[in-house]
């Protein structure tokens, strides 16, 4: 079982429709967690960080994390073409000067259809 | 604002040569990490660097090696290349005890043939 679980997908959203992303981790002691968005053959984009349970939101995403349930999810709303691409999940680990790695989730391939 | 900066972007080897990746952090982070992304993959976690001392390693093979240098900037080596070793590589920096945002560098494409 990987560390970090996610839907590969494909997950295809009318455009203007919201996504739902999810993400579930095996390690209790994670402390950080990442969204991260992937063009193909491109480097991963920092979309939503996330360090207590609850909401998060910042425009169009909101991030949602229960450490009870070990999961996190992205919403995106008003899903626009644009948004299509991988989505991946990190989590890192409490660390001392908190500099962990990160452990990345396989990805959601999400494509947006206008 | 700057970035992580990367070089070379592409770089095509023959098997059982060897190849080094250069990466420059967002200036004032001290922090470095390589992953290496094969195809349809996620990114794995190689190495990393704390001021200029490694931090932690992952699953980095013994044929690879990396160092971080007094500028910051860091190298990852790798000898004796592998069909297995085409990937995308990235490098990441972040400023530790910052909420460690790890930012990603555009990459290095490396093609073994």
């Amino acid at each position: 079982q990987k560390e970090v679980e996610q839907n590969s997908g494909p997950l295809s959203v009318p455009e203007g429709a919201i996504a739902s992303l999810n993400c579930t981790y095996s390690d209790r002691g994670s402390q950080s967690f990442f969204w991260y968005r992937q063009y193909s053959g491109k480097s991963p984009e920092l979309i939503m960080s996330i360090y207590s349970n609850g909401d998060k939101e910042d425009g169009r995403f909101t991030a949602q994390l229960n450490k009870a349930s070990q999961y996190v999810s992205l919403l995106i709303r008003d899903s626009q073409p644009s948004d299509s691409a991988t989505y991946l999940c990190a989590v890192q680990l409490l660390g001392v000067f908190g500099n962990e790695k990160l452990t990345f989730g396989t990805g959601t391939r999400l494509t947006i259809i206008p | 604002a700057a970035g992580v900066i990367q070089s070379p972007r592409h770089l095509i080897k023959e098997k059982r040569e060897t190849a080094t990746l250069k990466c420059y952090p967002i200036p004032r982070h001290d922090t470095v990490y390589w992953y290496q992304q094969g195809p349809g993959q996620d990114p794995q976690f190689l190495i990393s660097f704390y001021e200029k001392m490694q931090s932690d390693k992952g699953s980095i093979p013994d044929r690879f090696s990396a160092q971080q240098f007094s500028d910051y900037h860091s190298e990852l080596n790798m000898s004796s290349l592998e069909l297995g070793d085409s990937a995308l590589y990235f490098c990441a920096s972040s400023l530790a005890l910052a909420k460690n945002i790890q930012y990603f560098g555009a990459g290095t494409r490396l093609s073994v043939l």
